[in-house]
């Protein structure tokens, strides 16, 4: 399967900040990548989909102008989280499915967890 | 919208014992995957289970789709405290959609 890794592992900024988070394919070209939230002892909540060339689709409930998303190349996707606030605090995995069958495998990033001051 | 049901939400059992982790839903998928998720890292992906009544076997995890294809389950048998991790279904609508529909997991604790 694919090898997806994400950078940084964690960070720490104070509010009002804001916070890029890199998402990289290292064996695929990805085409479409997913990023998802997982707040403590929770499931992963699809944030949107992120469209190599294009603008990414957001999940109901996500404000696109507060999660950016830039997916400018084929092995890179970025996750900005503008003005930063506590409760923007959790963890912040990326995945691809390039790599797999029909059946959308995933193949996740080893997260971000973003802590909020 | 689609929903997948995890149960049990939390499970604490003792080094050997047998479990098993159920996925249920409404909904008929075109696939079911199981994903296990270990503290402060990503998910892994385990298996995947495509057709009606289908059986796999992976090592001493069995996991079965239902005949129906909108429900799953996970056995472990003879535990090892390797195995405590969060474990997730997650399911592939019909229809050709890319996203999967995650379940709200099952947080497996193996104690020696």
């Amino acid at each position: 399967g694919a090898v997806v890794s994400q950078h940084p592992s964690w960070v720490i900024c104070k509010s009002g900040t804001s916070v890029k988070i890199e998402c990289r394919s290292l064996d695929f070209q990805a085409t479409t990548m997913f990023w998802y939230r997982q707040f403590p002892k929770q499931s992963l909540m699809l944030m949107a989909t992120s469209n190599e060339g294009s603008k990414a689709t957001y999940e109901q409930g996500v404000e696109k102008d507060k999660f950016l998303i830039n997916h400018a190349s084929l092995t890179l996707s970025t996750l900005t989280v503008t003005s930063a606030h506590p409760e923007d605090s959790s963890f912040y995995i990326c995945s691809e499915a390039s790599g797999a069958g029909i059946h959308n495998e995933q193949f996740f990033g080893p997260g971000t967890r973003l802590t909020v001051l | 919208t689609q929903l997948l049901e995890q149960s049990p939400q939390f499970l604490s059992i003792q080094e050997g014992e047998n479990l098993t982790v159920y996925c249920n839903s409404s909904s008929v998928f075109s696939s079911l995957q199981w994903y296990r998720q270990e503290p402060g890292e990503g998910p892994v992906l385990l298996v995947t289970v495509v057709t009606g009544g289908e059986v796999k076997k992976l090592k001493r995890l069995t996991f079965q789709f239902g005949d129906a294809r909108k429900d799953s389950s996970l056995h472990i048998t003879a535990a090892q405290p390797g195995d405590t991790g969060l474990y997730l279904c997650a399911g592939l609508g019909v229809g050709g959609s890319e996203k999967l529909v995650f379940g709200k997991g099952t947080k497996l604790t193996v104690n020696p």
